[in-house]
C-alpha cells in the first residue's frame, strides 16, 4: 500500500506570512497533484508535477517534486485569508488510482 | 461546462438500511472515482469505473458496490449502513485515458448513520 504522509496536519498562521506543507512517501510516483478543498466543496487540482526536481509557480505557490519523485513541497508567500482550506496531495502511478495524503488543514487569520 | 453533480447532497439513515448514491460525470469523461472522506482516515479510494467496467477497487468490504451507465453516470450502493460509514462521499471524473490525470470532483454527499 502506497501511503502519503502530510505535514504538517494544521497550521494557523497570520495573513502575510509564509508557510510550507510537506508531503512525503517512501514510494516513486510517476506525479504528484496538489489540491485544495474548501467547505462544502470538493478538492480543486492546483497543479500537476511530473519530473523530479521539478517546481512549479502559481501565483504565490510553489510546489516541487523531490529529485527521486517520493515528496513535494507546497510554499506559500504572503499567506492571505483566501488561501485558508484543506491542501491535499496525491500520487498518481500508471493505471493505479490516485493515493491521496492525509491533508493540512490552514487558517490563515486576517 | 457543467461539473460533476452528485445527488442527493446530504442524507440521513439508520443502521441496516441501505443508500445510493449518483454522481453524473462533466460531458465527454469516461472516468468515474467514489472516495470515502473521514476527519480521521482523509481520502479512501473505493473504486474507479471506465466505461461500464471497474477498472480499479479500494479496499473496501463488499457492502460498497457501484456501477456506471452507458452514459457515464455511475451509482455507488452501501447495503446494511454501519455507523462507521458517516461520511462524505466524493466522485470525481476524468477523461479516463492511460493514466489517472486530473480528477474533477463534485460537491459529496454527506452520509450520516444514526
Amino acid at each position: 500500500t502506497q501511503l502519503l504522509e502530510q505535514s504538517p496536519q494544521f497550521l494557523s498562521i497570520q495573513e502575510g506570512e509564509n508557510l510550507t506543507v510537506y508531503c512525503n512517501s517512501s514510494s516513486v510516483f510517476s506525479s504528484l497533484q496538489w489540491y485544495r478543498q474548501e467547505p462544502g466543496e470538493g478538492p480543486v487540482l492546483l497543479v500537476t508535477v511530473v519530473t523530479g526536481g521539478e517546481v512549479k509557480k502559481l501565483k504565490r505557490l510553489t510546489f516541487q517534486f523531490g529529485d527521486a519523485r517520493k515528496d513535494s513541497s507546497l510554499h506559500i508567500t504572503a499567506a492571505q485569508p483566501g488561501d485558508t482550506g484543506l491542501y491535499l496531495c496525491a500520487g498518481e502511478e500508471g493505471r493505479r488510482a490516485l493515493t491521496f495524503g492525509s491533508g493540512t488543514r490552514l487558517q490563515v487569520q486576517p | 461546462k457543467a461539473g460533476v453533480t452528485q445527488t442527493p447532497r446530504y442524507l440521513i439513515k439508520t443502521r441496516g438500511q441501505q443508500v445510493t448514491l449518483s454522481c453524473s460525470p462533466i460531458s465527454g469523461h469516461r472516468s468515474v472515482s467514489w472516495y470515502q472522506q473521514t476527519p480521521g482516515q482523509g481520502l479512501q479510494f473505493l473504486f474507479e469505473y471506465f466505461s461500464e467496467t471497474q477498472r480499479n477497487k479500494g479496499n473496501f468490504p463488499g457492502r460498497f458496490s457501484g456501477r456506471q451507465f452507458s452514459n457515464s453516470r455511475s451509482e455507488m450502493n452501501v447495503s446494511t449502513l454501519e455507523l462507521g460509514d458517516s461520511a462524505l462521499y466524493l466522485c470525481a471524473s476524468s477523461q479516463g485515458t492511460e493514466n489517472t490525470g486530473e480528477l474533477f470532483f463534485g460537491e459529496g454527499s454527506r452520509l450520516t448513520v444514526l
